[in-house]
This record gives C-alpha cells, structure tokens and sequence, in this order.
C-alpha cells in the first residue's frame, strides 16, 4: 500500500537557520505532491504543491522539488523565522484515486529567537 | 472568500450521549471529507463523500456516520461517544477530479471534541 516516510522531530532551530524535513514515499501510479503546515489549535493548510516529476513548489520561502527517481518531496528553506514553527506534514496523493491523501506522521518545527 | 466552515469549534459532550459536528464550503467542491486528529499524530481518514456517494475508510468504526444533505453541508454523527473519541475532527474539501491541480485538499480550522 502507499505509505509516507517523514523524518520525525522535533526538530528545533535558531532563527535564521537552514532547515530540511526529508520525506519519501511510496504511492501507486503518478501521485501528486504536497506540503501541509499545521499552526497550534488550527486545521491544516497548504504550503506548497508540485504535480509532476522536477516540479519545485515553493511558498514563503519553503521550496520542495518532486524527485521521482529517488521518491522524495524534501522540504527545505533557507532562513526560517520564530513565525514558522509549527507541524509540518508530508502527503502524496494515494491509492491511483488522486483524490486521497496518504500523511506522513507530521515533523513538530521550534524556531528560537 | 471561499472557505470550508466548521461548527463549533470546540464540543464538549458527555459519555455515551450522541454529538453532531458540521462542516459547510462555499467553494463548491464534490469531494468532502471527515478526518480524525488525535494529539501529535497525523490525522486519520475516516470517511469521504464523493458527490452523494459515500465511501467509508476499512477500519472506520461504526459508531462513525455522516451525512451529506447537499453539495454545501456534510455532518459528522457520533452516535455513542467514547473517551477514545476525544480528538480533533477536520473537514476538507477538494475539486475531485483526475486532473494536476484537482485534488489538493483544503481544510477547515477543526473541531476539538471533549469527551467527559
């Protein structure tokens, strides 16, 4: 079955640090790609998309490239700020009905001041 | 703006005793879909409507139902809450179709359900 391997956290930074979450998948067929952030209390909202292989998606300067040679959806981002912490959940499109989501198990961000 | 509505936000209801949670989008979507967050975990799907059809996770249990009265509302029914039910319930939405760009999610701001 499709399944989502995310590097698990915490993860904590000092602001202005480099950051990357690894994520691979498995998934049947051609999965879309995405990034969904989740800030305390709230539902979840998305941070980047990319729908076909070497499509970078990027947003508030997080970036992920969809490799499909190696299946991964890594996030990166080169300065991240206080604003940014939150869960951060990895999700390729699953089971060939595009329509799904498979989640990763979400990687808790701290950003220090 | 288009959005997806949840209502309440926070639920308080006691053991046993049947809880209703409603979720409302103004973005015309067909796909609606109920989710299950529990502390630091991923949430968990438990059913989705595509349209009027209904289409339930295999290890959704039955305490579980929903409804879906027209495209714009889709409601959560628990029909015998227990203490394991106590979690964040997410609504979502999604165009549905089979196209790039058709299937990205959007969600609303959950409701946190308290079992007492």
């Amino acid at each position: 079955g499709d399944s989502v391997t995310q590097m698990e956290g915490p993860v904590t930074l000092s602001e202005e640090a480099f950051l990357t979450i690894n994520c691979t998948y498995t998934a049947t067929g051609y999965p879309s790609l995405f990034w969904y952030v989740q800030y305390p209390g709230e539902g979840l909202q998305l941070l980047l998309k990319a729908t076909k292989a070497d499509d970078k998606g990027s947003n508030k300067g997080f970036e992920a490239t969809y490799r499909k040679e190696t299946t991964s959806f890594h996030l990166e981002k080169g300065s991240v700020q206080v604003s940014d912490s939150a869960v951060y959940f990895c999700a390729p499109s699953s089971g060939g009905s595009n329509y799904k989501l498979t989640f990763g198990k979400g990687t808790l961000l701290t950003v220090n001041p | 703006d288009a959005m997806v509505i949840q209502n309440p936000r926070y639920q308080v209801t006691q053991f046993g005793k049947p809880v209703t949670l409603s979720c409302s989008q103004t973005l015309n979507h067909n796909v609606m879909y109920w989710y299950q967050q529990k502390s630091s975990q991923a949430p968990k799907l438990l059913f989705h409507y595509y349209d009027k059809d209904f289409n339930n996770e295999a290890d959704t249990p039955d305490n579980f139902q929903s409804r879906r009265p027209n495209t714009s509302f889709c409601f959560l029914d628990i029909r015998s809450p227990g203490l394991g039910d106590a979690a964040m319930y997410l609504c979502a939405t999604s165009r549905g179709g089979f196209g790039t760009g058709e299937n990205e999610q959007f969600f609303g701001p959950g409701t946190r359900l308290t079992v007492l």
